[in-house]
């Protein structure tokens, strides 16, 4: 199993949808938690990161962790074509300064 | 305008030709990190450097070096690359708070023939 596992996609949804993207962890990397949207051929670039329970909100976004069921998840309200990009779930190791990010989630917005 | 720079950008080298990557910020990050990026695999981190002189292993150490004499520098050196390096390399930089957000460079895509 890996230790940190998204849904390879593509996930596609209309214009204006909600886009709901998902990502588990093991127990041994639960620390800090990131999303991060990577254009094709761009670098990663951050979008939320959570730390405790529950839901944080940012915008069109909002992230929410459960870390009882070691899950994290990114919803993408109103969304829009220039969304369309790769989504990165990482985790950061719990005593380290290590990261483990998932394979990642192709969203693409259909205008 | 703080950024983390990385060079080259692209590189095409032969088989156990050593070659070295270059990664520079300025922000003052205690933090660097470098990964490498291949399909069906996601980002993996090779080293990661806490500050001066302190670096460790990431997940897939194999086949890389790394130095950091100056805080602002974290080159990668390829001692002798093989194809199976091939890859697109990111390097990132961040403060030593753990809830600090990695800046990442523009990346450097590499193939090794």
């Amino acid at each position: 199993q890996k230790e940190v596992e998204q849904n390879s996609g593509p996930l596609s949804v209309p214009e204006g949808a909600i886009a709901s993207l998902n990502c588990t962890y093991s127990d041994r990397v639960s620390q800090s938690f990131f999303w991060y949207r990577q254009y094709s051929g761009k670098s990663p670039e951050l979008i939320m990161s959570i730390y405790s329970n529950g839901d944080k909100e940012d915008g069109r976004f909002t992230a929410q962790l459960n870390k009882a069921s070691q899950y994290v998840s990114l919803l993408i309200r109103d969304s829009q074509p220039s969304d369309s990009a790769t989504y990165l779930c990482a985790v950061g190791v719990k005593g380290t300064y290590k990261y483990i990010f998932g394979t990642g989630t192709r969203l693409k917005v259909l205008a | 305008e703080a950024q983390v720079t990385q060079n080259p950008r692209y590189l095409i080298t032969v088989t156990g030709k050593k070659l070295t990557v270059t990664c520079s910020q300025n922000m003052n990050h205690e933090y660097m990190s470098w990964y490498r990026q291949d399909p069906g695999l996601g980002l993996r981190q090779i080293y990661y450097s806490m500050n001066v002189e302190v670096t460790d292993k990431g997940d897939v150490p194999e086949g890389y070096k790394v130095s950091r004499k100056e805080k602002r520098n974290f080159p990668l050196i390829l001692e002798s690359p093989s194809p199976n390096q091939t890859s697109l390399y990111f390097c990132a930089s961040r403060r030593a708070g753990s809830t600090d957000t990695q800046y990442f460079g523009p990346g450097t895509r590499l193939t090794v023939l």
